[in-house]
Parts: structure tokens; C-alpha cells; sequence
């Protein structure tokens, strides 16, 4: 079956360090990808997508590449802030929504 | 504006009662999820419907039960049977016609039992 692996968290980093959080997948045919985020106490925030081979997702800072050859999608972001303390969920989508598949969450602590 | 609105955000029980989480959501889509997330951990898909009046069986649908009897409206009702109710609730919608298929997520609730 489907499935998605994600670096093993809490990540702990300093105001302005570079992010990254890997994202393997397994799938068959073409999935989407995504990097969903939530905050405390919140519900989870599209913050990113990539839907076919080489595509780039980007937003608020934040960028990933939907690799075939290697099945990642790695969530990368230059310089991080504290507000960007959260979880981030790596997931995939094999049909229209169905099959939907999310990976187990890596905290991110960013100390000021 | 469009989105998904649950309620009640917070929701203590005592044991042995049934409660009714709802789901509420206004971008006209076809689909609805309800997912148990705990603490440090994924998501769990309890249910899901892909159209009213149809559902279907998550990962962990024991002890739980829902309906669709409107598009815009997917209730979670978590039974006495639920062994370990005591999570956070996060219902999710996607449309049938993007082709991304992402989920769209309520704010969830959290459900105490004492």
C-alpha cells in the first residue's frame, strides 16, 4: 500500500537556520504531494503542493520538490522563524482525495 | 468566507455517554473525513463519505458512528464503545473535481473524558 516516511523529530533550531525536513513515499501511479502544517491547538494548514515529477511547491518562505527518481519531497526553508514553530505532515494523495496518506509529523521548535 | 466549522472546540464527558462531534462545511465538496489525531502522533481516519446518504470504515471506526444525510454535513458520534475516547477530532473535506485532491481541514475538537 501507500505510505510516507518523515524524519523523526522534535526538531530544535536557532532563528535564521536552514530547514530541512525529509519525506520519502511509497505509491503507486502518480501521487500528489503535500506538506501540510499545524500549529497548537489548531487543524492542519495546506502549506504546500506539488502534483506531477519536478514540480516545485513554495509558500511563505517555504520550498519542496516532488522527486520521482528518489520518491522524496524534503520540506526546505532558508531561514527559519519562531513562528514557524509547529508540525509539519508530509502526505500524499493517489486519487482525487481518496487514498489520502499522511506521514507521522516532525515537531519544529525555533528558539529566538 | 468558505470553509470547514467544528464544533464544539472543547467537550468534556464523563464516561460511558455518547457525545456528537459536528462538521459543518460550506465549499460545496463532495467528500468528508473525520480523523482522531493523539498526542505526538499522525492522523487516524476514523470514517469517510464520498457522497450523502454513503460512508465508509476508516482505520479505527470501532466505537464511532456518523451519517450524511446532507452534503454540508458529516456528524461524528463517539460511543460508549470507544474504549480510549479522549483525543483531538479533526474533520477534512476535497472536492472530487480538482485534481490535486488536497484536504481541507476544520480546527478540530478536543473531547476529554473524565
Amino acid at each position: 500500500g501507500n505510505s510516507v516516511t518523515q524524519m523523526e523529530g522534535p526538531v530544535t533550531l536557532s532563528e535564521e537556520a536552514f530547514l530541512t525536513i525529509n519525506c520519502t513515499y511509497t505509491a503507486t501511479g502518480y501521487p500528489s504531494l503535500f506538506w501540510y502544517v499545524q500549529y497548537p491547538g489548531e487543524g492542519l494548514q495546506l502549506l504546500l503542493k506539488a502534483t506531477k515529477a519536478d514540480d516545485k511547491g513554495s509558500n511563505k518562505g517555504f520550498e519542496a520538490t516532488y522527486r520521482k527518481e528518489t520518491t522524496s519531497f524534503h520540506l526546505e526553508k532558508g531561514s527559519v522563524q519562531v513562528s514557524d514553530s509547529a508540525v509539519y505532515f508530509c502526505a500524499l494523495s493517489a486519487r482525487n482525495g481518496q487514498n489520502f496518506v499522511f506521514g507521522p509529523g516532525t515537531r519544529l521548535s525555533v528558539l529566538p | 468566507d468558505g470553509g470547514i466549522t467544528q464544533s464544539p472546540k472543547y467537550l468534556f464527558r464523563k464516561e460511558g455517554q455518547n457525545v456528537t462531534l459536528s462538521c459543518e462545511q460550506n465549499l460545496n465538496h463532495d467528500a468528508m473525513y473525520w480523523y482522531r489525531q493523539d498526542p505526538g502522533q499522525g492522523l487516524r481516519l476514523i470514517y469517510y463519505s464520498q457522497i450523502v446518504n454513503d460512508f465508509q470504515k476508516g482505520d479505527i471506526a470501532e466505537g464511532y458512528s456518523v451519517s450524511r444525510e446532507k452534503k454540508e454535513s458529516f456528524p461524528l458520534t463517539v460511543t460508549s464503545a470507544q474504549k480510549n475516547p479522549t483525543a483531538f477530532y479533526l474533520c477534512a473535506s476535497s472536492s472530487a473535481r480538482t485534481n490535486t485532491g488536497e484536504l481541507f481541514f476544520g480546527e478540530g475538537s478536543r473531547l476529554t473524558v473524565l
